[in-house]
């Protein structure tokens, strides 16, 4: 069975300050890996998708990585402001588009 | 352009109700689902279909029935509730050659 983690649960950091989201999988053979976020009382909104021959994938202050041979991804932050404060969920894609999701890492920024 | 419609936003039923999470994109996509969030547990998928007529089962697909006669459309029927599925429902889609999935904005649901 498919697992995926995210580490840390839950973390608090000052604005501007530069942060790393960590995500690891068990199953090599993924399809995609994406990253979203998720507001409290929202939907998820898709913030970077990475294919799995890519390693990486930029969108202004994002960039996400993807090492398939270690099961690792991870998702930079830079200059962290206090709109970035949300939940941030990692889930890879099956060649069926099915996603499996992380539980989450729940950011939030000190103005 | 509207994305991924969900109705109703919040629900509660009794148990043993029957109900219906109607779920609609106005992106032709071919790829629809349903997941599930609860807490610590992240999002799970109960059902999913590639295309009109073509439904198959997720992680989590007992107590809950689908169809997809339209592109547009892919309901989620609860035939007889119980209070292990109070949760937030998700519908999402997709094109089917595996690229960004857009989901919609939940559906809240509980079951006393």
């Amino acid at each position: 069975k498919q697992e995926v983690t995210q580490i840390p649960a839950a973390l608090s950091v000052p604005e501007g300050e530069n942060l790393v989201l960590n995500c690891s999988f068990t199953d090599s053979a993924i399809y995609n890996l994406q990253w979203f976020r998720q507001d409290p009382g929202k939907g998820l909104t898709s913030l970077l998708l990475i294919q799995s021959s890519q390693r990486e994938q930029t969108s202004g202050r994002l960039n996400a990585s993807l090492d398939k041979s270690s099961g690792r991804s991870t998702l930079y932050i830079a200059a962290s402001q206090p709109g970035d404060s949300a939940t941030y969920l990692c889930a890879f894609q099956t060649g069926a588009n099915n996603l499996f999701f992380g539980t989450g890492t729940r950011l939030t920024v000190i103005p | 352009n509207a994305g991924v419609t969900q109705t109703p936003k919040f629900q509660v039923l009794k148990t043993g109700q029957s109900m219906t999470l109607q779920c609609a994109q106005d992106m032709n996509h071919e790829y629809m689902s349903w997941y599930r969030q609860d807490p610590g547990m992240g999002l799970r998928l109960i059902h999913y279909s590639v295309g009109a007529g073509i439904t198959d089962q997720g992680e989590v697909p007992n107590g809950y029935n689908v169809s997809r006669s339209t592109t547009e459309d892919f309901p989620l029927r609860l035939l007889s509730a119980a209070p292990s599925q109070t949760s937030v429902y998700f519908c999402a889609s997709g094109r089917r050659d595996g690229n960004t999935i857009y989901f919609g904005e939940g559906s809240w649901l509980t079951v006393v």
